[in-house]
């Protein structure tokens, strides 16, 4: 098992640039998650999927948008891209059993 | 509403000398709670869990942790740390019954000096 994988793990942008982060989990989760990660603020949640076909917004969502493609994978998307966004994101999947999360291995986004 | 407190942002400890991470959680349902270890340039991996039972939970790589609802906290430790411990330390709390969002405390890195 793969576990959570993210793609890319390394990306540059200029601002007003769109990307998506790919994420996939081979564990069928029904949640998966992503996260930002930046120096002195922990991990904070900006979108959600509790199944598939559900999202939600979590603390941080202005500027992203999310699509739950399957049970499998869920994206994150910067459609105009700030140099706010610079940070280390995350994925993760987990059980509603236990609220257990596993994480893929993060991506470094950097906005000029 | 839930939130999880990190007494301290940076531990520096020596080489086999015990360790106490601290962590302390509000919410105002049952919880569980966890503690998740963040290697340089890693994901998150689970170090171990609170669900319900014994208050004092063992986990990965020799460390423990104490859950006490009293004083709302749940402390992590080791007796002797190894330079390979060197890490980001998260605690983490949810509530419980269904899917509940986990909220994350900011970290506490651990410096192992040799």
């Amino acid at each position: 098992n793969a576990g959570v994988t993210q793609t890319p793990k390394f990306q540059v942008l200029k601002t007003g640039q769109s990307m998506t982060l790919q994420c996939a989990q081979d564990m069928n989760h029904n949640s998966m998650y992503w996260y930002r990660q930046d120096p002195g603020m922990g991990l904070r949640l900006i979108y959600y999927s509790a199944s598939e076909g559900t999202t939600d917004k979590g603390e941080v969502p202005n500027g992203y948008n999310v699509s739950r493609l399957n049970k499998r994978e869920f994206s994150l998307r910067l459609e105009s891209a700030a140099p706010s966004q610079t940070s280390v994101y995350f994925c993760a999947s987990g059980t509603e059993l236990d609220t257990e999360q596993f994480f893929g291995p993060g991506t470094r986004l950097t906005v000029l | 509403a839930q939130s999880v407190t990190q007494l301290d942002s940076q531990v520096p400890v020596f080489e086999e000398a015990p360790v106490e991470l601290r962590c302390n959680y509000s919410s105002s349902v049952s919880v569980y709670l966890f503690w998740y270890v963040q290697y340089p340039n890693q994901g998150l991996q689970l170090l171990l869990k609170y669900l319900s039972g014994s208050t004092l939970v063992k986990g990965i790589n020799g460390f423990e942790a104490e859950f006490n609802k009293s004083q709302t906290s749940f402390h992590l430790r080791k007796p002797s740390v190894h330079i390979s411990d060197t890490a980001e330390y998260f605690c983490a709390v949810s509530g419980w019954g269904g899917y509940q969002k986990v909220t994350f405390g900011i970290g506490t890195k651990l410096q192992v000096i040799p």
